[in-house]
C-alpha cells in the first residue's frame, strides 16, 4: 500500500457544484499534511496546510480524520479556475520528517 | 520578487552528456530542494539543502550532484545523462523545513534524454 493514496479521478463537475476528494495515509504517526494544487504543465502551489483537525479558507475546507487515516478536501461553489490536479502531501513522523507526495486527483469544472 | 526561477525550461540531451539545471530564489529562503516528477510516480526528492554549504541526499540521488555556495542558488548537475532521467524537474524553496512551511516551486525544466 502506498503511504499516501489518492483517487486519480478525473472528477468532472459543473460550475457551482460542491466536490470532495479524499486522501488516505498509511502511517498513523503522520502529524501534518498539505494540499497543493498543480495546473496542467505548471508547478505545484500550496493550497492549504492541515496540522490538526482541519482548516478552512474561503470555498476550500480540509479535514483530517485520524481515526480513519484520511484527509479530505471540500470545494464549494466550484469555479472553472478550480480545474487542476490536487496533490495531497503527508509528513512522516520521525527524525527525517520526509514529505510523502500523493499522485494527485484531477478535477475538471465544466461550464 | 521573481520567486523561484529555473533555467532552461526545456532541454534535450543525448545519453552520456552532462548538464546543469539552474535554480535561484530571491526570497532569502534557507531550505531548497530538487524534485523530479514522472507519470505514475509523483514528486520524488532528489537532493536538498538546509542552508549555504549544506546539502543532503533525498529519495533518488543517484546520477545527480548539487552544491549550495550561496543562499540564492542551488544548481543540479546531471553527470552522465541516461534515458531514465527523462522527467520534469522542479526546484523548490521554503523558509525552513517544508514539513511545516510552504514550499515555493519554480516553473520546472522538461528534460528529455535520447
Amino acid at each position: 500500500r502506498k503511504e499516501v493514496e489518492q483517487d486519480p479521478g478525473p472528477f468532472n463537475v459543473p460550475e457551482g457544484a460542491t466536490v470532495a476528494f479524499n486522501c488516505t495515509y498509511s502511517n498513523s504517526a503522520s502529524q501534518s499534511f498539505f494540499w497543493y494544487r498543480q495546473d496542467c504543465r505548471k508547478e505545484p502551489k500550496l493550497l492549504m496546510s492541515v496540522y490538526s483537525s482541519g482548516n478552512e479558507d474561503g470555498r476550500f475546507t480540509a479535514q483530517l480524520n485520524r481515526a480513519s487515516q484520511y484527509i479530505s478536501l471540500l470545494i464549494r461553489d466550484s469555479k472553472l479556475s478550480d480545474s487542476a490536479t490536487y496533490l495531497c502531501v503527508g509528513v512522516n513522523a520521525g527524525n527525517n520528517r520526509k514529505l510523502i507526495w500523493g499522485l494527485g486527483t484531477s478535477l475538471a469544472v465544466n461550464p | 520578487n521573481a520567486g523561484v526561477t529555473q533555467t532552461p525550461k526545456f532541454q534535450v540531451l543525448k545519453t552520456g552528456q552532462s548538464m546543469t539545471l539552474q535554480c535561484a530564489q530571491d526570497m532569502n529562503h534557507e531550505y531548497m530542494s530538487w524534485y523530479r516528477q514522472d507519470p505514475g510516480m509523483g514528486l520524488r526528492l532528489i537532493h536538498y539543502s538546509v542552508g549555504a554549504g549544506i546539502t543532503d541526499q533525498g529519495e533518488v540521488p543517484n546520477g545527480y550532484n548539487v552544491s549550495r555556495s550561496t543562499t540564492e542558488d542551488f544548481p543540479l548537475r546531471l553527470l552522465s545523462a541516461a534515458p531514465s532521467q527523462t522527467s520534469v524537474y522542479f526546484c523548490a524553496s521554503s523558509w525552513t523545513s517544508p514539513d511545516y512551511n510552504e514550499q515555493f516551486f519554480g516553473p520546472g525544466t522538461r528534460l528529455t534524454v535520447l
